[in-house]
């Protein structure tokens, strides 16, 4: 079946460092991948997506390149800051094994804090 | 503004009761989902519909159900026969199916049983 794997966290970072959280992914067909971010106590909100190999997503500084030769799609940024403190989900929506239904499959998250 | 609404924000429930998590959305959505957070784990499906009248199992259904009897609404209950339903409750919905389209996120529900 999909998963998604991320890098286990929490991440502590200091403001203005490079961000890196790694994200891998098995699926049986071609999926569309997406990075959702999760601020405390508040539901999830689309950050950012990619549906096809070679595409690039990119949203509030945030980028993430569709590897479909590593199975990846890794979140990075350049210079994070406080305000970037949240927990982040990678997913994936692929079609079901001989349906037409798509669902969404998250990777566990990954707790980000950013000290000033 | 459009959005999706979840109530409570915080559930007690003693243990034995039935309880019945509200979700709508006024963004004309045709696909609702219902997913159950924990720590540690991600997000797992509970249920989702893809049009009124209509919804299917996701990986986690037993001791949950559900109706669609409205476009914009799509309540939870979760049953006695649920074993540990301690949990973050979250709602989403989507234009079609999470293919390519976006799902918007309910802020949820955390429910507590006593």
């Amino acid at each position: 079946g999909d998963s998604v794997t991320q890098m286990e966290g929490p991440v502590t970072l200091s403001e203005e460092a490079f961000l890196t959280i790694n994200c891998t992914y098995t699926a049986t067909g071609y999926p569309s991948l997406f990075w959702y971010v999760q601020y405390p106590g508040e539901g999830l909100q689309l950050l950012l997506k990619a549906t096809k190999a070679d595409d690039k997503g990119s949203n509030k500084g945030f980028e993430a390149t569709y590897r479909k030769e590593t199975t990846s799609f890794h979140l990075e940024k350049g210079s994070v800051q406080v305000s970037d403190s949240a927990v982040y989900f990678c997913a994936l929506s692929d079609k079901s094994s001989g349906g037409s239904n798509y669902k969404l499959t998250f990777g566990k998250g990954t707790l980000l804090t950013v000290n000033p | 503004d459009g959005g999706i609404t979840q109530s409570p924000k915080y559930l007690f429930r003693k243990e034995g009761q039935n309880v019945t998590l509200s979700c709508e959305q006024n963004l004309n959505h045709d696909a609702m989902y219902w997913y159950r957070q924990d720590p540690g784990q991600g997000l797992r499906l509970i249920y989702y519909s893809q049009i009124v009248n209509d919804f299917q199992k996701g990986d986690i259904a037993e001791g949950y159900s559900v109706s669609r009897e409205k476009k914009e609404s799509f309540p939870l209950t979760v049953t006695s026969a649920q074993k540990n339903p301690t949990a973050f409750y979250l709602c989403a919905s989507s234009m079609g199916l999470a293919g390519v389209n976006e799902q918007f996120f309910g802020p949820g529900t955390r429910l507590t049983v006593l």
